[in-house]
């Protein structure tokens, strides 16, 4: 019964060191997603994949890249982190992209750069 | 998707029912979510509604969707203390991949 993973759930960094964090989903979902959350903010969409072999750039997504490993997995890296990316981190899922296909989130990567 | 609004806090009794307001500037928005966030927690899908229909109830919850206004509204009836966390509002059209949300509802509520 466990959904969408995400890993670690606590990161701290220094400024400029890299980090990749992981997500899998177990629901056999063709779209995922990474958001981060802000305090006051809500979430914003960093990245998506629609499916498997794609992805496209959401509302943030300078200073983050993504892998769609395969169906399961949507990696995000930070390559050189920045106190601005400290933020809860959020990977999601759905079956497909459309709108009656609602999102499945992880529980969320807690990451603070120092 | 573009802004979607709510109140930041409400506190509400327990055993009363509590109204969460959601505001949306998208017209062209075709499903509205509600989104529960525990603390230290992802976000849990609740319930969500297609434009078309004006109500949707499911057990405690009931939504409500002006699209005149474009307005939401999420009411827990007999609110319990395990209703204590953040709401969100959440709005996407019918092939976008993108989510709006709100700025979040955090919900208390008092013995």
């Amino acid at each position: 019964n466990a959904g969408v993973t995400q890993t670690p759930k606590f990161q701290v960094l220094k400024t400029g060191q890299s980090m990749t964090l992981q997500c899998a989903q177990d629901m056999n979902h063709n779209s995922m997603y990474w958001y981060r959350q802000d305090p006051g903010m809500g979430l914003r969409l960093i990245y998506y994949s629609a499916s498997e072999g794609t992805t496209d750039k959401g509302e943030v997504p300078n200073g983050y890249n993504v892998s769609r490993l395969n169906k399961r997995e949507f990696s995000l890296r930070l390559e050189s982190a920045a106190p601005s990316q400290t933020s809860v981190y959020f990977c999601a899922s759905s079956d497909g992209t459309g709108g009656n296909q609602p999102q499945h989130f992880g529980d969320g990567t807690r990451l603070s750069i120092l | 998707g573009e802004d979607v609004e709510q109140s930041l806090f409400l506190s509400v009794r327990e055993g009363d029912s509590s109204v969460i307001n959601c505001t949306y500037t998208d017209s062209s928005s075709t499903y509205l979510y509600w989104y529960k966030q525990e603390p230290g927690a992802g976000l849990q899908l609740l319930t969500y509604i297609f434009s078309n229909m004006d109500m949707k109830q499911d057990q405690r919850l009931t939504v409500l969707l002006n699209k005149k206004d474009k307005h939401l509204s999420l009411r827990i009836a007999d609110t319990q203390t395990g209703d204590s966390a953040i709401y969100f509002c959440a709005e996407t059209g019918s092939n976008d991949y993108k989510l709006s949300f709100g700025a979040g509802t955090t919900v208390t509520v008092r013995a």
